[in-house]
C-alpha cells in the first residue's frame, strides 16, 4: 500500500503556540519521509526530512519525531508565527531518496496573530 | 524563484483539447518529475524523466504523455482533455537519479482549467 495519512485537514494555531501534525504509513519499504511547506501560488518546498534510523529531526523551530514501530511521523512546529501559515505536506518513499514521493494530503496552518 | 521554470502559469481550454506544459529544470539537475495537485487527489506522482530517459510511471493516464529533450527541459502534454483533468500541475527537479540527499525542488505549477 502507497498510502500516507495525514490528519488534520485543517490547524489554527495562536502565534507562540506548537503546532503538530501527523502522518502514518503503511507501506515498511518507505524510507525517506520529508515534509513540504507550501504557500499559496507557490509549488511545495522542502522543509525538513528525516531518515527511519533516527527517532528525531530538529531544525530550528521544526522537528520530526518518527516512531518506525508505530509507522507514524509527526511535524511539530515550535513558537509558531503568522508567516508559518502554509499548507504543510508529509511525503514519502522508497530507496533514501526524494524521487517518486508519495505524498498526504496536506494540512492548512493557519497561525493567529 | 526556486529555479525550476514552468510555462504556462494559467491555461484555459475545452473539453477535447490537447496541451502542452513546460518545464526547465534547476541549472544542473538531471532528473525532471511531474505531479499533478487537485483538491479530490492531493499531489499525484506522474512521471520522472532522468537525462533524456524514463525512469518511473505514477498514476499518469494513457491520454498524457511527457519527454525530456536533451537541453534537459520537460514537456508534459495532455490530449482529449476532460473536466476531471483541471488542476495544477508541477514539475520538480532534482540533480540525481537515486539515493543520496535527493532533494525535489518544485517549480511554481501550471494551473489547468478544463471547461
Amino acid at each position: 500500500q502507497q498510502q500516507v495519512k495525514q490528519s488534520p485537514q485543517s490547524l489554527i494555531v495562536q502565534k507562540g503556540g506548537i503546532s503538530i501534525i501527523n502522518c502514518a504509513y503503511e507501506n515498511t519499504a518507505f524510507d525517506y519521509f520529508p515534509w513540504y511547506q507550501q504557500f499559496p501560488g507557490k509549488g511545495p518546498a522542502l522543509l525538513i526530512a528525516i531518515r527511519p534510523d533516527v527517532s528525531e529531526k530538529k531544525e530550528g523551530r521544526f522537528t520530526i519525531s518518527f516512531n518506525k514501530s508505530a509507522k507514524q511521523f509527526s511535524l511539530h512546529i515550535m513558537d509558531s508565527q503568522p508567516g508559518d501559515s502554509a499548507t504543510y505536506f508529509c511525503a514519502a518513499s522508497i530507496g533514501g531518496s526524494a524521487r517518486q514521493l508519495t505524498f498526504g494530503s496536506g494540512t492548512q496552518l493557519t497561525v493567529l496573530p | 524563484d526556486s529555479g525550476v521554470t514552468q510555462t504556462p502559469k494559467h491555461l484555459i481550454t475545452a473539453t477535447g483539447q490537447r496541451v502542452t506544459l513546460r518545464c526547465s529544470p534547476r541549472s544542473g539537475d538531471l532528473s525532471v518529475y511531474w505531479y499533478q495537485q487537485s483538491l479530490d487527489q492531493g499531489l499525484q506522482f506522474l512521471i520522472q524523466y532522468y537525462n533524456g530517459e524514463e525512469r518511473a510511471k505514477g498514476n499518469i493516464l494513457e491520454r498524457f504523455s511527457a519527454q525530456q529533450f536533451p537541453d534537459l527541459h520537460s514537456e508534459l502534454n495532455l490530449s482529449s482533455l476532460e473536466l476531471g483533468d483541471s488542476a495544477l500541475y508541477f514539475c520538480a527537479s532534482s540533480p540525481l537519479q537515486r539515493a543520496g540527499a535527493n532533494v525535489l525542488t518544485f517549480g511554481a505549477g501550471s494551473r489547468l482549467t478544463v471547461l
